[in-house]
């Protein structure tokens, strides 16, 4: 069972809407939880990263928001772009060490 | 600043077969890793590799899986004999230290595309 769960798997939106997305976790000891972009055939490029005294971080139209206390996180993608179609990973670091786990992903797709 | 680069982007093979990835991390960074992403899933980490040496290939099928990272700088990871399900895409990332879960900073490659027929 993946410890990192992701929702929804896919997501359609319009142009210029915003939208949210999903992550809840259950590993132990939490780290960091980050979210990356991955365009198609591209690899994952990291939008932020949060530890665990960081309730919420922003990047352009991207607010990640973070509760240690539920293990839940959330993107939340603000007058959405058609270059914002990509995946959305959710990836949470277990004990300040190289163990990553990641979630599968929302794909998101804008359009016009 | 040049990013991490991979070759072949794109290869299609028979099972059986054998197959080699190239990765080039940026310079200057210690630490580098192969992932495993098999369409509609997250990356799985296959190997990691801290200069030259191995920190973790848990996750390695070693029986047809091998990597290695001559000189502290390039790897090559390889499959032989290739199965079905070894269809994926390939990633390779790189960080500056030797912990990126603790904070730093991971740069991805674009990955390979493997399919195996």
């Amino acid at each position: 069972k993946n410890q990192v769960e992701q929702s929804p798997q896919s997501l359609i939106i319009l142009e210029g809407k915003n939208c949210t997305l999903q992550c809840n976790y259950t590993v132990s000891p939490f780290s960091n939880l980050r979210w990356y972009k991955q365009d198609t055939g591209r690899g994952p490029v990291s939008l932020t990263i949060m530890t665990f005294s960081e309730n919420t971080k922003s990047n352009g139209r991207y607010t990640a928001t973070l509760d240690a206390d539920t293990k839940q996180s959330s993107l939340h993608i603000t007058a959405s772009q058609l270059s914002d179609s990509a995946s959305y990973i959710c990836v949470v670091s277990v004990n300040n060490n190289n163990d990553m786990r990641f979630g599968a992903g929302t794909r998101l797709t804008v359009k016009p | 600043e040049a990013g991490v680069a991979q070759s072949p982007r794109y290869k299609i093979i028979e099972k059986r077969q054998s197959v080699a990835f190239w990765c080039n991390p940026i310079s200057g960074h210690a630490t580098l890793y192969w992932y495993q992403q098999i369409l509609g899933q997250g990356p799985k980490l296959l190997i990691q590799f801290q200069n030259n040496g191995v920190v973790d290939d848990s996750q390695l099928p070693k029986d047809r899986f091998s990597a290695e990272r001559l000189k502290g700088v390039d790897s090559t990871l390889k499959i032989q004999p290739a199965k079905l399900e070894d269809s994926a895409v390939y990633l390779c990332a790189s960080s500056l230290g030797a912990f990126a879960g603790g904070g730093g900073e991971q740069f991805f490659g674009p990955g390979t595309r493997l399919t195996v027929l």
